[in-house]
């Protein structure tokens, strides 16, 4: 079946610093490719998409690629502030019409000043 | 224009007791998903719902937990008999359309703990 598999947190970071979240995936078909952020004690937001291979999404200084040929889609960000402390979830969904999200277990991130 | 609600934040109930998870998608989104997220865990499907119709519960347990979204109201999710093991976050998602995830808002969620 499909699955998401995100590298294990949490990742700690100090201001300024380039940042990387691994995601790989297992999936059949061509599925659609999410990063969601959640902050504390709230609810999931997406931060950005793709929906089909070498596809670039990219949201708030955030980007990821959809590398078909890796089965990845690691989140990158040149440059995170101490208000990207949040906990990342990598996401994926088949693209049929309501097909659940399948997320990975999350990486949380701590950025410090 | 208010987001998904979800209600009660948090809610504290003892074994065995019932539990009523309530869900108010956004303005105009008729379709509703439930995810369940345990500790250090990501989120797990549960049950996808449209007005009236329960479409897909491949991820709801057998024994114990029910879902409805009636034709006016919230979207409930009730656990009976809870144990310490239903303890978690039940987040919901709305959605104008029958979307595979591009569309989905989520709510704040519902922390429950079995006592």
């Amino acid at each position: 079946g499909n699955s998401v598999t995100q590298m294990e947190g949490p990742v700690t970071l100090s201001e300024e610093a380039f940042l990387t979240i691994n995601c790989t995936y297992t999936a059949t078909g061509y599925p659609s490719l999410f990063w969601y952020v959640q902050y504390p004690g709230e609810g999931l937001q997406l931060l950005l998409k793709a929906t089909k291979a070498d596809d670039k999404g990219s949201n708030k200084g955030f980007e990821a690629t959809y590398r078909k040929e890796t089965t990845s889609f690691h989140l990158e960000k040149g440059s995170v502030q101490v208000s990207d402390s949040a906990v990342y979830f990598c996401a994926l969904t088949s693209g049929q019409a309501g097909t659940a999200l399948i997320f990975g277990k999350g990486t949380t991130l701590s950025v410090s000043s | 224009n208010a987001g998904v609600m979800q209600n009660p934040r948090h809610l504290v109930r003892r074994r065995g007791q019932e539990a009523r998870l309530r869900c108010s998608p956004m303005k105009g989104h008729s379709h509703v998903y439930w995810y369940r997220q345990l500790p250090e865990e990501g989120l797990k499907f549960m049950v996808y719902l449209q007005k009236e119709n329960i479409i897909d519960e491949s991820g709801m347990p057998k024994e114990r937990f029910s879902a409805e979204f009636p034709k006016e109201g919230p979207s409930i999710l009730r656990i009976q008999q809870v144990v310490r093991g239903d303890s978690a976050a039940y987040f919901c998602a709305s959605s104008p359309i029958p979307t595979g995830g591009d569309g989905y808002t989520f709510g704040s969620g519902t922390r429950l703990t079995v006592v």
